[in-house]
This record gives C-alpha cells, structure tokens and sequence, in this order.
C-alpha cells in the first residue's frame, strides 16, 4: 500500500526564513511525486512535481529515493506563501493520488 | 485554462436525504475525482472514473455512489445523508495532473 506522511499539522516561520515542508513517501516502485497547495478561500493547484524538476514561486523539492523523501523548500519565506500544503503521490502508470495530510504554513510578519 | 466547476459551493442537508454533487469539466479529460477534505485528515479519494459509465472505489465509498452519463460531468451520490458526512467535497479531473474545483461545503443537520 502507498502512503504520504507530513509530519507537521502546522509550521510557523518569520518572513524572510527559510522554510521546509517534510514529506515522507512509502511505495515499492517509482512514484511520482507532487506538491499542492490551497491559499485561503481559493481551490487546490498543483505547486510542483518532481519530474518537472522546476522552480514555483521560489519552491524547489526534489525527490530522494533513498530516504523516500520529497521536502518542499524556500529559502526566504514570503507573507503570501501562508497558506495550506498537501505532499500527494501517484504509482506508476496511476492516475490516483494519494495526498498526504498536509501541513499549514504561517509566515509570521 | 482548465475550467473546473462544482454545482454549488455550500450545502445544507437534512439526516435521510439524498444528496446529488455534481462536477462538470471543459477539458475533454477521461479522468474524473471525488474527494472529501477535513482538518487533519488531509484528502481521501471516495471514487474515481476513467471513462464514461466506468467507477472505481477509492479509499472511502462507503455511504457514496457516483454516476458518469457524459465525459464531461462526474456526480457524487449520498443515498442518505448522515451527519458524519458533514465535510468538504473537492472534485478533480486529470489529464497528465489533476485539476480541481472549487469544492462544495456540505452540512448535514
């Protein structure tokens, strides 16, 4: 069975930080990888995938098969990056998802 | 630009009744989602549909039916709404990622 885990409900940091959302992965064969986001009173949008290997509003993550890990990162937290993450997988050749729990993020002022 | 759109964005319902949500995308898109959303249990997919008149069960059917008459339009059924299905409905469809709509804010009394 395939799961996402974000370990963090919530994480607070000041603007200009550098902020890290840990996402965990468990699948036997190559997934996909792929973060979401969801902004107050808008609906969800992709933010990246891994296999793009592109830069979104100063987000990178990349894909470490050996920790099974997919960390979402910035180097400066921006007031406007609030807002709700979800870390979502899909198996091979799979067009299902599997979303992690998500994390909150506040940037604080 | 990928239109996804959701029949209403808030709900109130009644225990007993049947309940009809309804998703319409623009895109052509064979792929077709329904989730259900609420804090701190992240996403979980209830049905999906990879064609017209196909279904498949997601993580959580239970309570669910869906129907898909047209490519275009993706309906989630509660037979009889109960109170523990008070939640957010998010309907997506996908191509190579899935786009999702706005979502429809459901309580049942």
């Amino acid at each position: 069975a395939q799961r996402v885990t974000q370990p963090e409900k919530l994480l607070s940091v000041f603007k200009g930080a550098p902020v890290e959302l840990k996402c965990n992965y468990s699948y036997s064969g190559s997934p996909e990888l792929f973060w979401y986001v969801q902004y107050s009173r808008q609906r969800l949008q992709l933010l990246l995938r891994h296999i793009s290997r592109e830069s979104i509003k100063g987000f990178t993550a990349d894909l470490n098969k050996g920790e099974t890990s997919f960390h979402l990162k910035k180097p400066f937290a921006q007031e406007e990056d609030s807002a709700m993450y979800y870390c979502a997988l899909a198996g091979a050749g799979s067009y299902q998802l599997t979303f992690g729990k998500g994390t909150k993020l506040s940037v604080i002022p | 630009d990928v239109k996804v759109t959701q029949s209403s964005r808030y709900l109130v319902k009644r225990t007993g009744e049947k309940v009809f949500l309804e998703c319409v995308q623009d895109m052509d898109h064979e792929n077709m989602f329904w989730y259900r959303q609420d804090p701190g249990l992240g996403l979980r997919l209830i049905y999906f549909s990879y064609d017209v008149k196909m279904k498949e069960k997601g993580d959580i059917p239970e309570g669910y039916s869906v129907s898909r008459e047209k490519k275009e339009r993706f309906s989630l059924i509660l037979e009889s709404a109960s109170t523990n299905q008070t939640s957010m409905y998010l309907c997506a469809s996908s191509y190579d990622r899935q786009y999702f709509g706005p979502g429809t804010r459901l309580t049942v009394t």
